[in-house]
Parts: C-alpha cells; structure tokens; sequence
C-alpha cells in the first residue's frame, strides 16, 4: 500500500537558517504530493502541493519539488522565521480501488526557531 | 466565510461511556473524513463518507462509527470508550472531482478517557 516516510524531529534551527525536511513516499500509482503545516492548537492546513512529476509547488516561501526517480518530495526553505515553528506532515494522495482520492499522511516533523 | 467545526474541543470522560464528536461543514464538500492524532503515529484514518448515506472504515475503525445522514455533518460516535482511544482527533472535508485530494481540517477535538 501507499505510505509517507519522513525525518524524525523534533528540528531545531536559529532564526534564518536553511530549513530542509525529508519525505519519501511509496505508491502504486502517479500520487499527488503534499505538505501541510499544524501550528499549535490548530488543525492542519495546506501549504503547498505538486501534482506530477518535476513540479514544484511553492508557498509562504517554502518550496518542495515532486522526484520521481527519487521518491521525494523534500520541503525547504531558504531562511526560517520563529513564526515558522509548527508541525509540518507530508502527504500523498492517489486513486483507490473505488476510483476515489486516497490521503495518506507521515508522521509529521516538528520544527522548533529560536530566535 | 465558509467553515468547517468540531465539538467539543476538550472532553474528558470515563471508560465505557458513549461519546459523539461533532463535525459541520459549510463548504458543500461531498468529501468527509474522521482521523485521530497520536505522538509517532501522525494521522491515521479513522472513517470516511464519499456522500449522504456512504460511510466507509478506515485503518483504525474498531470502536468507531459514523453516519451521514446530510451533506454538513459527520458524527463520530465512540461507543464504549477506552483509555487507548485518548487522542486528538480531526475532521476533514474535500470536494469531489478535481480538488478532491485537497483536505480542509477542523480545529481539531481533544478526548480523554480515564
């Protein structure tokens, strides 16, 4: 079946350090990818997605390219803020047997800034 | 604007209690889904509907159950709670067709069984 591995956390960076996060997936078909970020007390919420291969979705500065040779889709960020602490999940969605829309979700990483 | 709710947001109750957690959308959204939230296991699957009257089992579903008896709500209803069923638990929505694989989440509802 589909399934979404990513780094373990909890990551630690200083305020304007390169951020980057992990995530490989495995899927038996052509999968969307996601990532959503939780802050504290909240729900998730998209912040950006690609839908084939070599797309790069984009969002709040944050940027994750669809590898398909690689089976990744790594999240990065040139220089992380202290609003930028959350917990972010990578994700995937693909096609069941019934012809609808699957998401399966990682693990989530918790990002910690300091200032 | 449209929304999606749970409630409550914090429960705590006692093991073997029923409990109904609520979820309302106005987003008109066919899609619906129920998953729990636990430290090392992220977000798994607990019930989903693909519309009124469709409810479907998810990777974790023992113990749960829900209905849909409109396009709103999805209830989900613990019927004997059990101290392993402690969790936050979240509601989702999408449409159908081609956003269909975009989640919008509830805040979320945190239970507690003693």
């Amino acid at each position: 079946g589909d399934s979404v591995t990513q780094m373990e956390g909890p990551v630690t960076l200083s305020e304007e350090a390169f951020l980057t996060i992990n995530c490989t997936y495995t899927a038996t078909g052509y999968p969307s990818l996601f990532w959503y970020v939780q802050y504290p007390g909240e729900g998730l919420q998209l912040l950006l997605k690609a839908t084939k291969a070599d797309d790069k979705g984009s969002n709040k500065g944050f940027e994750a390219t669809y590898r398909k040779e690689t089976t990744s889709f790594h999240l990065e960020k040139g220089s992380v803020q202290v609003s930028d602490s959350a917990v972010y999940f990578c994700a995937l969605s693909d096609r069941n047997s019934g012809g609808y829309q699957k998401v399966t979700f990682g693990t989530g990483t918790k990002l910690q800034v300091i200032p | 604007d449209a929304e999606i709710t749970q409630s409550p947001r914090h429960k705590i109750t006692e093991t073997g209690r029923q409990v109904t957690l609520a979820c309302h959308q106005t987003w008109n959204h066919n899609n619906m889904f129920w998953y729990r939230q636990d430290l090392g296991h992220g977000l798994r699957l607990i019930h989903y509907s693909y519309g009124v009257q469709d409810t479907n089992k998810g990777e974790v579903s023992d113990g749960y159950s829900v209905s849909r008896s409109n396009t709103e709500d999805l209830p989900l209803t613990l019927e004997s709670a059990a101290s392993s069923q402690t969790s936050v638990y979240f509601c989702a929505s999408a449409p159908s067709g081609s956003g269909a694989n975009v989640l919008t989440f509830g805040a979320g509802s945190r239970l507690t069984v003693l």
